[in-house]
C-alpha cells in the first residue's frame, strides 16, 4: 500500500547527541517537505526537495540538515540536539506542484531533555 | 512567512449539528486545500479547490472558495464525535510547489 512512513514515533535524547529523524515513501513522489509543528500550532518548512539531490531550506530558520539521495527518501539530521528543538516533526510527500494535495506522515515527537 | 489566517481558532458544537470554519489568505493563489489533524498525528488531505471554483462537495464536506475576498470555508454538516479534531486550510500559490497553512481551527464535537 502507497504510503509515508516516518520513525521513530517518539524519541526523548539528551541535549549534545545527534539524531536522524526517518522519512520513507512509497508513492515515488518528486516533492518532499519536513514540517516543525508545536502541539496545536501551525505547520513550520524547515527543508523541502524538489527531486534527488535537490534540498532547500523553508521559511523557518533551523539547526537541522536533509538529504534526499533516493527519490524515496528524506531523512532529516539533527547535529546537536538542544532543548528548543523539542517539537513534533511531520514529513510529507506530493506528486503535482500545484494540482495535488500532501500525504503526511504520522510524525515524530521529539524531546530534548 | 505565515500568511493564512483562520476563523475561528476553537469551535465546539453538538452532535449532528453543522460546523462551518472560515480560512483568509493574502496572496494570489492556484488553489485551496484542507486538511485534518487527529491529535498528535499527521495531516490528513480532506479537499482541494482550484483557483477557478466556487464550490465543491465530498461527502459531508462542503468548500467555498471566494478569490475576490481571498476566503474560503469549510462546512462540515451533520457533525459526529469522530469529527473531532483540528482543521488546517493551506493555499497553493502560482508561483512554487509550496503550501500556506493557516494556524488552523480546534474543533470538539460534543455527544
Amino acid at each position: 500500500e502507497a504510503d509515508i512512513y516516518q520513525t521513530p514515533r517518539y524519541l526523548v535524547i539528551g541535549t549534545g547527541k545527534k539524531i536522524t529523524l526517518e522519512c520513507s515513501q512509497t508513492m515515488g513522489h518528486d516533492k518532499m517537505y519536513w514540517y516543525q509543528q508545536d502541539p496545536g500550532m501551525e505547520l513550520h518548512l524547515i527543508h523541502y526537495s524538489y527531486g534527488v539531490n535537490s534540498t532547500e531550506k523553508g521559511d523557518l530558520s533551523s539547526e537541522s540538515t536533509v538529504s534526499r539521495i533516493r527519490t524515496e527518501h528524506f531523512p532529516l539530521t539533527l547535529e546537536s540536539a538542544r532543548p528548543s528543538h523539542t517539537s513534533q516533526y511531520l514529513c510529507a510527500s506530493s506528486e503535482y506542484g500545484l494540482g495535488g494535495g500532501y500525504t503526511f506522515g504520522s510524525g515524530t515527537r521529539l524531546t530534548v531533555v | 512567512s505565515q500568511q493564512g489566517e483562520e476563523d475561528p481558532q476553537a469551535l465546539s458544537i453538538q452532535e449532528g449539528e453543522n460546523a462551518t470554519m472560515n480560512c483568509s489568505y493574502k496572496t494570489s493563489i492556484n488553489n485551496l486545500q484542507w486538511y485534518r489533524q487527529n491529535s498528535g498525528r499527521g495531516l490528513v488531505h480532506l479537499i482541494l479547490i482550484r483557483s477557478n471554483e466556487r464550490e465543491k462537495h465530498s461527502g459531508r464536506l462542503r468548500v467555498t472558495l471566494d478569490t475576490s475576498k481571498k476566503s474560503s470555508s469549510l462546512l462540515i454538516t451533520a457533525s459526529r464525535a469522530a469529527d473531532t479534531a483540528s482543521y488546517f486550510c493551506a493555499a497553493g500559490m502560482d508561483s512554487n510547489y509550496q503550501l500556506i497553512w493557516g494556524a488552523g481551527t480546534k474543533l470538539i464535537i460534543k455527544p
